[in-house]
């Protein structure tokens, strides 16, 4: 009964240092987004991805890489860490096509950047 | 672009209070309308979900009625509890209702006391 797991749930970075953030949902979704949680601004999409071998950008994308090799899989990538990144990061997955469904999120991953 | 504009927090209620979270919405053509709730350290989850105008969701005594014509889906509750004690998120499907895309509100925090 896994459903969305994220690793890992704390890290901190220093600026300029890389590091990925893993995804895995165990519901063979098709859909598959990051999100970013900071104060005052609710969650905003960095990546998402409809399928295996496809992936498109969301809203704040810069500085964010992802791919999708799997169906299960969804890391997200930071290539050269910035403090603007410190945030709480959600991975979520869906199974609806036709309205968007329900997103079913893990627990999240706290990053600091310094 | 679509937007999501949720009352500010915290709000602070005694148990057994009456509950109003204000959403508004901003949208091009028609889109479903969620509320997640996300508990102290953990992910979102969804509360419930209106699909089209008038609908009503509803979900562990939780209401919200998606509204056209003033372009709301405010949430209610007659009677909290504690455990209600958590972060409130209003949202909508983009328009072309893919799955894993939702623009988020910026959440109200809402603390029920004993």
């Amino acid at each position: 009964n896994a459903g969305v797991t994220q690793t890992p749930k704390f890290q901190v970075l220093k600026t300029g240092q890389s590091m990925t953030l893993q995804c895995a949902q165990d519901m063979n979704h098709e859909y598959m987004s990051w999100y970013r949680q900071d104060p005052g601004m609710g969650l905003r999409l960095i990546h998402y991805s409809v399928g295996a071998g496809i992936t498109d950008q969301g809203e704040v994308p810069n500085g964010y890489n992802v791919s999708r090799s799997t169906t299960e899989d969804f890391p997200l990538r930071l290539l050269s860490a910035a403090p603007s990144q410190t945030s709480v990061y959600f991975c979520a997955s869906s199974y609806d096509r036709e309205w968007g469904g329900e997103l079913f999120f893990g627990e999240g991953s706290r990053l600091t950047v310094l | 672009g679509d937007s999501v504009t949720q009352m500010e927090g915290p709000v602070t209620l005694s148990e057994e209070a009456f509950l109003t979270i204000n959403c508004t919405y901003t949208a091009t053509g028609y889109p479903s309308l969620f509320w997640y709730v996300q508990y102290p350290g953990e992910g979102l989850q969804l509360l419930l979900k209106a699909t089209k105008a008038d609908d009503k969701g509803s979900n562990k005594g939780f209401e919200a009625t998606y509204r056209k014509e003033t372009t709301s889906f405010h949430l209610e509750k007659g009677s909290v509890q504690v455990s209600d004690s958590a972060v409130y998120f209003c949202a909508l499907s983009d328009i072309n209702n893919q799955g894993g895309k939702l623009i988020f509100g910026q959440g109200t925090e809402l603390s029920v006391k004993p």
